[in-house]
């Protein structure tokens, strides 16, 4: 069964630095999210992506975040300055059909970013 | 803000009987339901979704209800088994205004007791 992915699993940074996670979506999706989790908080939507552009962002999708798809198969969100709250689950979803239907999201494993 | 909740943030069950997980809404444009299941390390798992234009959907042991009266809906596993201990998420969204997001719940942790 065909699934999202998304590396690593877990990355440790120092406050200030640049990360990129990464997401593979399930290839016949033609849209891909980012939400995160903070710990003990629930899951927060950040951004969605489609034809290559920012669909629509959340209030938390400040200038520090951007997203990417630089080649047909990866899927990423940089965040270029990180700062010790950024310090959550970070989840990549994809979905098939296009918006304004009632189509599904699915949910990659997670990266768990540490922002020391 | 609280646009979706989860007032019960655990649940146990006996195996074989029926778990009922609970979700209210205030947003009254939201017009697609998920419930997600997520088991510690993973990410959410979609189990079943219903649309504002219906009031039950069945798939297997799960069903959704959805009352919009009164901006509730439940999700009922019947029978339980010990693989539907989890954390169940309630989302919903307003795919008739364009918005792309999911709003979450916090969540209802399920332990099926043996």
């Amino acid at each position: 069964e065909p699934e999202v992915t998304q590396t690593p699993s877990h990355q440790v940074t120092q406050m200030g630095q640049e990360v990129i996670l990464r997401c593979v979506p399930i290839s016949n999706h033609l849209y891909f999210y980012w939400y995160r989790q903070i710990l003990g908080q629930k899951v927060e939507f950040l951004v969605s992506f489609y034809n290559n552009e920012i669909s629509e962002k959340s209030e938390i999708f400040d200038d520090q975040f951007s997203v990417e798809r630089p080649d047909g198969s990866n899927f990423t969100l940089k965040i270029r300055s990180t700062k010790l709250e950024d310090s959550a689950m970070y989840f990549c979803a994809s979905s098939e059909r296009a918006r304004k239907s009632t189509d599904t999201q699915y949910f990659g494993p997670g990266t768990r970013l540490t922002v020391l | 803000d609280q646009q979706v909740k989860q007032n019960s943030p655990s649940l146990s069950v006996q195996e074989g009987r029926i778990s009922i997980l609970n979700c209210d809404y205030t947003n009254s444009m939201f017009d697609y339901f998920l419930w997600y299941k997520k088991y510690p390390a993973e990410g959410p798992t979609f189990l079943i979704s219903i649309s504002s234009i219906k009031d039950k959907n069945e798939d297997g042991r799960f069903t959704v209800f959805l009352n919009k009266s009164a901006k509730h809906l439940s999700l009922h596993i019947v029978p339980s088994q010990p693989g539907d201990s989890a954390v169940y998420f309630c989302a919903a969204r307003d795919s008739g205004g364009g918005a792309d997001g999911l709003t979450f719940g916090k969540g209802t942790h399920l332990i099926i007791q043996p």
